[in-house]
């Protein structure tokens, strides 16, 4: 059964830029798996930030990207702050109807 | 503003249903760009996609629970509801409700989850 893979966990210093992946286990990410990424934290529901691959979400401040980046999905934060403290979580479509959630990453800002 | 709440019993006996409700507001669930899900995250885990459903009764299910789950769409209520049966412990969990959007003319598959609701604790226990 195919896998949709994120790093468990990742740390960036505040105003540095990290890039957050979402794979799967076999095979590469490109468009048609129309990645999109959700930011969630403690106690609180998921919002979205970016769908379509490179699309943000209503709100979402500029910092916040999507890409395609060689094999797999990217979320990409330019000048991470203090509030990105967060777990992230890529959904992947992946045909006949189903979509996946990769396994989230908890993003450290420190 | 399109809004969804979730309601219904916090607390179901194993080898029972779950049954839940999501309430949608600010727009009618008939909208061709609205598909709407149910989506789970159990304590300390991550999110669980359990299916999705259109305002004509089309349904895509987790295959991992496709046996169990069932959606369906009430639109002179404009809610939709989950039905969850012959639960575990496994199955605590906090439940989602969502938009699961999708823009008119973009292809299929190109959904995306928004709104979500403010999410409800169904807790499994005897």
């Amino acid at each position: 059964q195919t896998v949709v893979t994120q790093e468990p966990s990742f740390s960036v210093s505040p105003g540095g830029t990290v890039t957050l992946t979402c794979g799967l286990s076999s095979g590469s990410v490109s468009t048609p798996h129309y990645p999109s990424w959700y930011q969630q934290t403690p106690g609180q529901a998921p919002r979205t930030l970016i769908y379509s691959t490179n699309t943000r979400s209503s709100g979402v401040p500029d910092r916040f990207s999507g890409s395609i980046l060689g094999n797999k999905a990217a979320l990409i934060i330019t000048g991470a702050q203090a509030e990105d403290e967060s777990d992230y979580y890529c959904v992947l479509y992946l045909g006949s109807g189903i979509w996946m959630f990769g396994g989230g990453t908890k993003l450290t800002v420190l | 503003q399109l809004q969804l709440q979730e309601s219904g019993p916090g607390l179901v006996k194993p080898s029972e249903t779950l049954s839940l409700t999501c309430t949608v507001t600010g727009d009618s669930i008939s909208s061709d760009s609205n598909f709407w899900a149910w989506i789970r995250q159990p304590p300390g885990k991550g999110l669980e996609l359990l299916g999705t459903i259109f305002h004509t009764g089309v349904t895509y299910y987790n295959p991992s629970l496709k046996s169990r789950v069932t959606l369906s769409v009430d639109t002179s209520k404009n809610h939709f509801s989950l039905w969850l049966s012959y639960v575990t412990a496994a199955d605590t969990a906090v439940y989602y409700c969502a938009g699961h959007q999708r823009a008119v003319g973009r292809a299929a598959g190109d959904n995306w989850f928004d709104p979500w609701g403010q999410g409800t604790l169904v807790t499994v226990s005897s």
